[in-house]
C-alpha cells in the first residue's frame, strides 16, 4: 500500500465529537480556498470551499471558517463519523491560476 | 462515469527507464493538471494547462514533458527515471483556472527501483 505520511499533524477525536481542523495560508492575494479529503489510496475529493468575500459558509456537518485578517482557514465537522478518518487538506488559489495545498492533517476517529 | 481518470494506476519501473502517465477528463473542463504527492503526503503542483496551453510549470526537471493533444487530455511523460521520482501523481482538472474546486484523479503510484 501507500506509505504513511509519518510526519503529518494528526487529530484524534471520539466518535460524536466536533472536529477543529487548522490551516494557515501564506498568499494575502490568494482569494478562493477549498478542503478536501483524502482517504488511503485515494485522490483528493473536495469537500468545501469559501471565496474571500466571505467569513464563513456551512455544508452538511461541515463548517469552513475564513479568517483574512490572520491568514487563518479552518474546517469544522460536526458529529464526527468513522469515515470521516482521512487526510485533511486546504488549498489556496495562488497566481497565474494553480493552487497551494497545505501540508495536511490526519483526522482519527476513536470508537 | 469516472470524472477524471488515470492510467496506469500503478507502475514499477527501473532507473532510467521512459514512462508515461494518461489522465483524460470527460467534465468539459478548461484546466488540467498534473500533482505529485511525496511519501509525506504533500501535495505539490507541477504543471497546468489552459485550453492545450501551458499556464503554469513549477520548478520540475525538465525530464518531465506534459503534453495536451486536446483540452480534455493531459499526459505526463517522464524520461530517464530516478529513485527519487517514485511518489503518487495525481491529474486534476477544474472549470476555471484558479477560481474553482479541483476534480482529482485517482493517482498513479509510482515506484523506481
Amino acid at each position: 500500500g501507500e506509505s504513511v505520511g509519518l510526519h503529518l499533524p494528526t487529530l484524534s477525536v471520539q466518535e460524536g465529537d466536533n472536529s477543529i481542523i487548522n490551516c494557515a495560508y501564506s498568499n494575502s492575494a490568494s482569494d478562493y480556498f477549498i478542503w478536501y479529503k483524502q482517504e488511503s489510496g485515494k485522490g483528493p475529493q473536495f469537500i468545501i470551499d469559501i471565496r474571500s468575500n466571505m467569513d464563513k459558509r456551512q455544508g452538511q456537518r461541515v463548517t469552513v471558517l475564513l479568517n483574512k485578517t490572520v491568514k487563518h482557514l479552518s474546517l469544522q465537522i460536526a458529529a464526527t463519523q468513522p469515515g470521516d478518518s482521512a487526510v485533511y487538506f486546504c488549498a489556496e488559489n495562488t497566481p497565474p491560476g494553480g493552487y497551494i495545498f497545505g501540508t495536511g492533517t490526519r483526522l482519527k476517529v476513536l470508537a | 462515469d469516472t470524472a477524471v481518470s488515470q492510467t496506469p494506476k500503478y507502475l514499477v519501473t527501473q532507473m532510467g527507464n521512459d514512462k508515461s502517465i494518461k489522465c483524460e477528463q470527460n467534465l468539459g473542463h478548461d484546466t488540467m493538471y498534473w500533482y505529485k504527492q511525496d511519501s509525506k503526503k504533500f501535495l505539490k503542483i507541477m504543471f497546468s494547462y489552459n485550453n492545450k496551453e501551458l499556464i503554469i510549470n513549477e520548478t520540475v526537471p525538465n525530464r518531465f514533458s506534459p503534453k495536451s493533444p486536446d483540452k480534455a487530455h493531459l499526459n505526463l511523460h517522464i524520461n530517464s527515471l530516478e529513485l527519487g521520482d517514485s511518489a503518487v501523481y495525481f491529474c486534476a482538472s477544474s472549470q476555471a483556472s484558479g477560481g474553482d474546486k479541483l476534480y482529482f484523479g485517482p493517482g498513479t503510484r509510482l515506484l523506481v527501483l
